[in-house]
């Protein structure tokens, strides 16, 4: 069945330094969709790409969707105590939503 | 606009005992997924209910089933509860490929 993985599975950084978690499907995906959860919260929808090297940015975020449309990734760039969380990839569409195994980013002041 | 509800916020069971979580979508969603977050790990898919039918499930036991009423809520129920079923049970809902929207859980403690 399909498999999406993310990597690292945790990470653990300074605050000001930059992250980047990436997410590697074992099929096509038919668009990738970025989701944070808070600790003790839900997962919140970030960001959707559908385009094949699509980039989109959110303030210090960057969003890219790989030329295969097989990875993708997240990068964040000088991060903050508030990026602390676990960022989630899932393959949006309708039978399953299908989530990668998520990141842990924990951000040291 | 209100958003995804899920009830209860807590649950405390023993094992061998049923549990029932219930969702409210967001208004004008068809579409109730469910997943289950044990601790510190990832969102395992369980059900997914779309116009009152079940149109697909995850790698989940039989005792662990569900449904989706008329006006689109939706009712987790999980049979003959064992220890590691204990998690955060987590409802979404959503349209076509749009995003989904989450509720904030049950938290499902089996002792």
């Amino acid at each position: 069945g399909q498999q999406v993985m993310q990597i690292p599975q945790y990470q653990h950084v300074q605050e000001g330094e930059d992250f980047t978690t990436y997410c590697n499907s074992s099929t096509t995906l038919s668009n990738i969709q970025w989701y944070k959860q808070r600790p003790g919260g839900h997962p919140v929808f970030l960001i959707q790409l559908v385009k094949s090297g699509e980039v989109k940015k959110q303030k210090r975020l960057t969003f890219q969707f790989g030329e295969a449309k097989k990875n993708s990734s997240l990068h964040i760039t000088a991060t903050q105590t508030t990026d602390v969380g676990t960022y989630f990839c899932a393959e949006g569409g309708f039978q399953k939503l299908v989530f990668g195994t998520g990141t842990r980013l924990l951000v040291s002041p | 606009e209100a958003g995804v509800t899920q009830s209860p916020t807590h649950l405390i069971k023993t094992r061998g005992q049923q549990a029932t979580l219930r969702c409210s979508p967001i208004s004008g969603h068809t579409s109730v997924y469910w997943y289950q977050q044990a601790l510190g790990l990832g969102l395992q898919f369980l059900l997914w209910y779309d116009e009152g039918e079940e149109r697909n499930r995850g790698n989940f036991p039989p005792r662990f089933s569900g449904r989706q009423f008329p006006n689109y809520s939706s009712e987790l129920n999980v049979n003959a509860l064992e220890l590691e079923d204990s998690a955060l049970y987590l409802c979404a809902s959503k349209t076509s490929l749009l995003k989904a929207f989450f509720g904030q859980g049950t938290r499902l403690t089996v002792v």
